[in-house]
C-alpha cells in the first residue's frame, strides 16, 4: 500500500536555527498537508498544498508540493522552543479516498 | 479548538470487553476519519465515512467497526479488546471526500488492562 516516508526521523537543533524536513512517497499524491502534534494532543494542521510546485507559507513555516507529486518539504525558520513536537506529512494518494500519514519527524529545540 | 469533539477523553476497560468511541465532526463537514496511534507511533488510518457511507478502509481489524449516522456523528466500536488495542484513537473531519483539509479532535485514550 501507499507509504509516506519522512526524514529525518528526529532532530535536535539550537534555538534560532532553520529546520528542513521532507516527505516522500512511491505514489503520486493529489494533496499534501503538514501537521504538528504535541504529546497527548490531536494533530494540528499547519499548511495545506493542492498543486504540484505550490509553495505556501504560514508565518515562519514554508512548505512546497514537489513537482513530481511524490514529495513535499517543510521548512521552519528561526526555530523557537515551542516548535518542539512531532511533524507529520499527510495526504491523499491519487485514485483513493484514504488520508494517510507519514512516519513523523520529532523536533527538539535546545534553548 | 478544531471544532471536532471526541468522547470520552479517557477510557479504561478490561480485556475481552467492548467499547464505543464517539466523534462529532465540525459543523458542515461531511467526512469523518478514524485513526489509531499507539505509543510513540504514527497515525494509522482505520476508516473513512462520507455522508453516511463508508469511503475508504485502512488497516482496521475485524473486531473493530464504525458507522456514521444521519446527523453525521460517527462511532467506532472496538470489541473483544486485547492489551495491544491500548492506544490513542483520533477522529478527524473534512468538508469533502478527498483532497480537503482534515481537522482532528483531541482523541480518546483507551487503556485495556
Amino acid at each position: 500500500g501507499q507509504q509516506l516516508n519522512q526524514s529525518p526521523q528526529s532532530m535536535f537543533i539550537q534555538e534560532g536555527e532553520d529546520v528542513s524536513m521532507n516527505c516522500t512517497s512511491s505514489s503520486i499524491f493529489n494533496t499534501w498537508l503538514w501537521y504538528k502534534q504535541d504529546p497527548g494532543e490531536g494533530p494540528v494542521l499547519l499548511i495545506a498544498l493542492y498543486k504540484a510546485g505550490e509553495l505556501t507559507s504560514n508565518g515562519r513555516l514554508t512548505a512546497q508540493f514537489g513537482i513530481t507529486r511524490k514529495d513535499s518539504f517543510l521548512n521552519i525558520s528561526a526555530s523557537i522552543p515551542s516548535d518542539v513536537g512531532i511533524y507529520f506529512c499527510a495526504g491523499h494518494p491519487s485514485g483513493t479516498y484514504k488520508y494517510i500519514f507519514g512516519t513523523g519527524t520529532r523536533l527538539k529545540v535546545l534553548a | 479548538d478544531s471544532g471536532v469533539t471526541q468522547t470520552p477523553k479517557h477510557l479504561i476497560t478490561a480485556t475481552g470487553q467492548r467499547v464505543t468511541l464517539r466523534c462529532s465532526p465540525r459543523s458542515g463537514d461531511l467526512s469523518v476519519y478514524w485513526y489509531q496511534q499507539s505509543l510513540d507511533q504514527g497515525l494509522q488510518f482505520l476508516i473513512q465515512y462520507y455522508n453516511g457511507e463508508e469511503r475508504a478502509k485502512g488497516n482496521i481489524l475485524e473486531r473493530f467497526s464504525a458507522q456514521q449516522f444521519p446527523d453525521l456523528h460517527s462511532e467506532l466500536n472496538l470489541s473483544s479488546l486485547e492489551l495491544g488495542d491500548s492506544a490513542l484513537y483520533f477522529c478527524a473531519s473534512s468538508v469533502g471526500k478527498a483532497n480537503t483539509e482534515a481537522f482532528f479532535g483531541q482523541g480518546t485514550r483507551l487503556t485495556v488492562v
